[in-house]
């Protein structure tokens, strides 16, 4: 079983529609969740960490479910901009230093 | 404030010679890690340094690979003798103290292809 768990896709979405990722992960000694977005043949880039409370960042939405080790991203209004490969990320550190785990990713196409 | 930078941006190297990729952290980060991306996978984690120490090598392979960060100068990641599978992305990442999380940021990697 992989360690984290994501629905490849491809999510083909119309502009302007509401979109919703989920992740599992197998650890639970993980403690430290993140999404990242990776352009094709680009670096990953830090989208927003996730927190317990859950968090938010403009049209972005982040939920953590430590009994469920799920995670997941909404985003509302996309744009054509939000097309990328999603990337769910788990840290077994809450304080940093520790390596990655990357979940395969999820394609994200928004269709104008 | 430069982010983390990698050279070379592609290399081609035969089967057999050998691969050298170096990484610059930010600036004021002193914890560097290198990941891999073979095609069409996700990333995976190979090693992960500090100035002049390997704090976890844990996702290296056992031959051929080895990674340093010198007190002075970039971190490198050699690969000898290579073969068509070490063909590949190859990120290197950076994190310092920031607030309670030592978020990593990722340079533009490197792409290797072996012929």
């Amino acid at each position: 079983r992989k360690e984290v768990e994501q629905d490849p896709g491809p999510f083909n979405v119309p502009e302007g529609a509401t979109v919703a990722f989920n992740c599992t992960y197998s650890n639970s000694a993980s403690q430290s969740f993140f999404w990242y977005r990776q352009d094709c043949r680009k670096e990953p880039k830090l989208l927003m960490s996730v927190y317990s409370s859950g968090n938010e960042d403009g049209r972005f939405t982040a939920q953590l479910n430590r009994a469920s080790q799920y995670i997941s991203l909404l985003i509302r209004d996309s744009k054509l901009s939000d097309s990328a490969t999603y990337l769910c990320v788990v840290s077994k550190s809450n304080f940093g230093n520790e390596k990655l785990t990357f979940g395969t990713g999820t394609r994200l196409t928004i269709i104008p | 404030n430069a982010g983390v930078m990698q050279n070379p941006r592609h290399l081609v190297r035969r089967r057999g010679q050998e691969a050298r990729l170096r990484c610059s952290p930010m600036k004021g980060h002193s914890h560097v890690y290198w990941y891999r991306q073979l095609p069409e996978e996700g990333l995976k984690f190979m090693v992960y340094l500090q100035k002049e120490n390997i704090i976890d090598e844990s996702g290296m392979p056992k031959e051929r690979f080895s990674a340093e960060f010198p007190k002075e100068g970039p971190s490198i990641l050699r690969i000898q003798q290579v073969v068509r599978g070490d063909s590949a992305a190859y990120f290197c990442a950076s994190s310092g103290s920031t607030g309670a999380y030592y978020e990593q940021y990722f340079g533009p990697g490197t792409r290797l292809t072996v012929t």
